[in-house]
Order: structure tokens, then sequence, then C-alpha cells
């Protein structure tokens, strides 16, 4: 099955920084990835995703690239805010067996 | 908007004795999933039903039961607690079947002593 590995477990970052998250997948047939963001207390929630077909995708000050040959993929967060502080999963899934498979979560600290 | 309610928050139970999470979506989704959160493992697939009458076993089936009871809820169940157990579960839904999209509750907090 899908193994999918997240790096860094914490990450704490100055406010107004940028902070990058990235995580690899060992099946090659995974053609769907997404981010989800996990606030103290709360489910995760759906923050962006991205196809196979498309190399990076952006939302305001969130972004995601995949490099499909390496089997990794990075969320980019710009000019972070607290508000951002939570726990970031990546998960990976194909259409030949789609459960998602998740990472272990990144923890991310903005410092005011 | 509820979203995906999920029913109780907090529970205590003791190893042998069973209990049923309660999980409703309103959002009329097809497909609705339950994980299980442990510390360092991110999110676990325990079950999933990708539409109403069908259920499959996900990554991490054993010593649990799901009912997909019609569209709307999908219930998670364990017949005999046991320490193993002790864990953060979340009920999630998607609109298709891929587990694409996923609306998650928020959680409940099973302790097993």
């Amino acid at each position: 099955g899908e193994n999918v590995e997240q790096h860094p477990s914490t990450l704490s970052v100055q406010e107004g920084d940028s902070a990058v998250i990235k995580c690899t997948y060992s099946d090659s047939a995974s053609n769907y990835f997404p981010w989800y963001k996990q606030e103290l207390g709360k489910g995760p929630q759906l923050i962006i995703d991205i196809r196979s077909n498309v190399g990076e995708k952006k939302d305001q000050r969130i972004a995601v690239t995949l490099n499909k040959t390496a089997k990794h993929f990075s969320l980019h967060i710009t000019e972070t805010q607290p508000e951002d502080s939570a726990v970031y999963f990546c998960a990976a899934s194909s259409s030949n067996d789609y459960k998602l498979s998740f990472g272990a979560g990144t923890t991310v600290t903005v410092r005011a | 908007n509820a979203g995906v309610t999920q029913t109780p928050k907090f529970q205590v139970l003791k190893t042998g004795q069973s209990m049923t999470l309660q999980c409703a979506q309103d959002m009329n989704h097809n497909s609705m999933y339950w994980y299980r959160q442990d510390p360092g493992m991110g999110l676990r697939l325990i079950y999933y039903s990708a539409s109403e009458g069908t259920t499959d076993k996900g990554e991490v089936p054993n010593g649990y039961n799901v009912s997909r009871l019609n569209k709307r809820e999908f219930s998670l169940r364990l017949e005999s607690a046991a320490p193993s157990q002790t864990s953060v579960y979340f009920c999630a839904s998607s609109a298709g079947g891929w587990s694409e999209k996923l609306f998650f509750g928020s959680g409940t907090q099973l302790s097993v002593l």
C-alpha cells in the first residue's frame, strides 16, 4: 500500500516568514494529493489539493507543488499569521485504491 | 450548517465494554468514513462506505464494525473495547467515492481503561 512520509514533525516560524512542509509518497500510481489543517480540538479541514496532472496550485497565501518524478509534494505558506498555527497533514491516494493515506503531521507554530 | 456531527465527544470505557459512535452528515454526501488518529501516526482509515448500503474495510478494521443506517448516518461499533483502541475517532464524508475533499466531524476522544 501507499506510504506517505512528512517532514518536519514540528516547525516554528516568525510571523510574516514562510513555512514549507514536505511529503514523499511511495506508490507511483498515486494521483491525488490533498493537504488538511487541524486546529486544536477540531477535525481536519481541507485547505488545498492537487492532482498529478498539475505541477503547482495556489490559493492566496498557500501553494502546493508536486514533483511526480521524485514522488514528493510540498505545502508553502507565505506571510504566516498567528492563525496559521495548527497541525498540517499531507495525504495521497490513487484511483486504483481510493483509500487516502496520511502523513504523520506537522505542528506549525507562528511566533508573534 | 451542521456539516458532520459526531456523538459523543468524550467517552471512557472499561476493557470489554461495548459502545457505538454515531455520525450524521447533512450535506447529502454519498460516501462516509471512519478514521482513528493516534499521536505520530496521522489518520488511519478504519471502515468506509462508498454509498448507502455498502461498507468496506480500511487499513485498521480489526475490533470494529460499522453500519450505514441510511444516506445520512454511519455508525462505528466497538464490541469489546481494548486499551489499544484508545484514540481520537473522526467521521468524515465526501460527495464522491474517491476520498476526495473530505469533510470531517469534530471527533470523539475515547479512552479504554
